[in-house]
């Protein structure tokens, strides 16, 4: 069983159009997280989950938003794709009260022509 | 915000060698620090972490040391094999606030 899953691994898509990468964690965590890895492998972190509530933003564009319907996902929006949004997505969560290490998902290839 | 510095960028030892990695962080608050470990293809895999209340822990052949004083942490590899070879990544946080800051990654290549 994958621990932490996301959807689609690769992603080619046109400027300007809008896209959805999906998450899902059955780790029972209550943390979630977005980090994005550049070409250079440099991992930010762009948003935090705690329990479907946000505790984190990572000054993002608003063209990003993530969405989580319950403590098990955290999908992310994309909206009007640019051509430096191009990178690796990762999902990941932790657990709650403990912190400790995050779990990564393998990863969403987006890349924007 | 945290900082963290990771040297060397890359590294490339022999077969049955040791490899050691440096990180550096900028916030005294940081706490606890994991290290990831990221194959081709694949996302980050924690491996060892350390807790600021401790000098040192040790998973068979990798051990991880701290020395909050000078704000800096090490991952030491033993007896390498070709199948550590993968980016290594270390990283800060304040324990509980579930908030990793990364360094930027130490490629590491063991020669068979």
């Amino acid at each position: 069983d994958t621990a932490v899953s996301q959807t689609p691994k690769y992603l080619v898509t046109q400027m300007g159009n809008d896209k959805s990468i999906k998450c899902e964690q059955n780790l029972g965590h209550d943390t979630m997280y977005w980090y994005k890895q550049d070409s250079k492998k440099f991992l930010k972190i762009m948003f935090s989950y705690n329990n479907k509530e946000l505790i984190i933003n990572e000054t993002v564009p608003n063209r990003f938003s993530p969405k989580s319907p319950d403590k098990a996902h955290l999908n992310l929006h994309i909206n009007s794709l640019e051509l430096g949004d191009s990178a690796v997505y990762f999902c990941a969560s932790s657990p709650e009260g403990q912190g400790g290490g995050a779990f990564f998902g393998q990863g969403t290839r987006l890349t924007v022509v | 915000g945290e900082n963290v510095e990771q040297h060397p960028s890359t590294l490339s030892v022999q077969e049955g060698d040791s490899a050691v990695i440096k990180c550096t962080y900028s916030d005294s608050a940081s706490n606890y620090f994991p290290w990831y470990k990221q194959e081709l293809g694949k996302g980050p895999q924690l491996i060892i972490d350390i807790r600021s209340n401790v000098g040192e822990k040790k998973d068979q052949r990798i051990a991880v040391t701290l020395n909050k004083t000078a704000k800096h942490f090490s991952l030491h590899i033993t007896e390498t094999q070709p199948e550590d070879s993968a980016v290594y990544f270390c990283a800060a946080s304040i324990y509980n606030f579930n908030k990793f800051y990364f360094g930027s990654g130490t490629k590491l290549n063991v020669k068979p």
